[in-house]
């Protein structure tokens, strides 16, 4: 069954610097999703992305962060200056339509120091 | 905006026990709800979901039921299983394509 593949599992930086989470989503979806979840915390809604634009996004999800599909294939999370509480999983997500299950990566740990 | 609250955790039992994981929503209308179940090191997949009121979703044993006079969605299992330990999400849409989670409640079954 195809998957959402993300890398990498874990990324460890340093307050202040940049850093890119990658995702592969399934390729015949159409929308695409990063969710974050703080440790011990409800996984939160940061961004939705359709046609090459943001369809919707959270408070959380400042000018610090952005979002990108370079290819036909990658979709990209970008943290310009990362924070401690920036620390988090960051869950890729896609789905066929808006409404249709959404289909989720195992995830990119990232811990800034 | 929509809502949900779902039980603490962890919740610990020994093999072929009875689970119930609760979970309450606050919502406006009455959209469809989701249980998620993240195993250990993976991402979250979906486990079973109900579109509309009196609904019972289920999948792999588990059942979960859309009970809109007590605004609940818990998810019950009738005999758990080591394999069944992980963390399971009660979530509902709020907006279009956005998705709010519970905090997860974590499951850990021992033989």
């Amino acid at each position: 069954e195809p998957e959402v593949t993300q890398t990498p599992s874990h990324q460890v930086t340093q307050m202040g610097q940049e850093v890119i989470l990658r995702c592969v989503p399934i390729s015949n979806h159409l929308y695409f999703y990063w969710y974050r979840q703080i440790l011990g915390q409800k996984v939160e809604f940061l961004v939705s992305f359709y046609n090459n634009e943001i369809s919707e996004k959270s408070e959380i999800f400042d000018d610090q962060f952005s979002v990108e599909r370079p290819d036909g294939s990658n979709f990209t999370l970008k943290i310009r200056s990362t924070k401690l509480e920036d620390s988090a999983m960051y869950f890729c997500a896609s789905n066929l339509r808006g409404n249709s299950p959404l289909h989720f990566g195992n995830g990119t740990r990232l811990t800034v120091t | 905006g929509n809502s949900v609250t779902q039980m603490e955790g962890p919740v610990t039992l020994s093999e072929e026990a009875f689970l119930t994981i609760n979970c309450t929503y606050t919502a406006t209308g009455y959209p469809s709800l989701f249980w998620y179940v993240q195993y250990p090191g993976e991402g979250l997949q979906l486990l079973l979901k109900a579109t509309k009121a009196d609904d019972k979703g289920s999948n792999k044993g588990f059942e979960a039921t859309y009970r809109k006079e007590t605004t609940s969605f818990h998810l019950e299992k009738g005999s758990v299983q080591v394999s069944d330990s992980a963390v399971y999400f009660c979530a509902l849409p709020t907006g279009f394509q956005k998705l709010v989670f519970g905090t997860g409640t974590r499951l850990l079954v021992s033989p």
